[in-house]
């Protein structure tokens, strides 16, 4: 079965720093999305992306992050300086088209030290 | 996107049928209720989707009545390793953006 793919599993970085997180979506899927999750709080949407654009976006996506698909298979989130507050579970997800679900990667363990 | 309310945890044994019931009062026609399951660092795992009526898979069932302002995941014969969170989302995923709009979920502890 098919699966999103996601990488670092854990990426420990210091405040300031650039972090560059990576996903493989599921090969055949049209839409992509990021989000993320605090330990012991609920999961967030980040960003959608479709037709190699931002669909949508949340409050939390500010000038300090971005996305991009640089190639056929690869979809990247940046966080340019990142902050304390960064610290979490960022989960890469992709869909097909239509009325189905969104399937998950296992995620990145991001710590800003 | 609807908001959904469901019980914040749940306790069973193993081998039990456990239905999980979501409300959904302000569901739009084009959405679609769609749960998900998690494990403790985990990403999100789809089990089920559905419109209407009900929709069966390897995994679970799911009911939904006529009105669409409510739906219940079944579980059949539960087992310690569905221990888990469980979310119902509503939203139409059929756009170009599709985001889902995570709850706090419902925590079910399957015992011995």
């Amino acid at each position: 079965e098919p699966e999103v793919t996601q990488t670092p599993s854990h990426q420990v970085t210091q405040m300031g720093q650039e972090v560059i997180l990576r996903c493989v979506p599921i090969s055949n899927h049209l839409y992509f999305y990021w989000y993320r999750q605090i330990l012991g709080q609920k999961v967030e949407f980040l960003v959608s992306f479709y037709n190699n654009e931002i669909s949508e976006k949340s409050e939390i996506f500010d000038d300090q992050f971005s996305v991009e698909r640089p190639d056929g298979s690869n979809f990247t989130l940046k966080i340019r300086s990142t902050k304390l507050e960064d610290s979490a579970m960022y989960f890469c997800a992709s869909r097909r088209g239509g009325p189905v679900g969104q399937y998950f990667g296992p995620g990145t363990r991001l710590t800003v030290t | 996107l609807a908001k959904t309310t469901q019980p914040i945890s749940m306790d069973s044994y193993e081998g039990q049928e456990v239905n999980i019931t979501c409300s959904h009062n302000n569901i739009a026609t084009n959405d679609y209720i769609t749960w998900y399951q998690q494990f403790p660092s985990q990403g999100p795992r789809f089990i089920i989707q559905g419109y209407k009526t009900k929709v069966t898979n390897e995994v679970a069932s799911l009911f939904i009545p006529a009105d669409r302002k409510s739906s219940t995941l079944s579980l059949p014969r539960v087992s310690l390793s569905d221990t888990a969170v469980y979310y119902c989302l509503v939203g139409d995923m059929d756009n170009q953006g599709g985001k889902l709009i995570f709850g706090q979920g419902t925590e079910l502890s399957v015992k011995p």
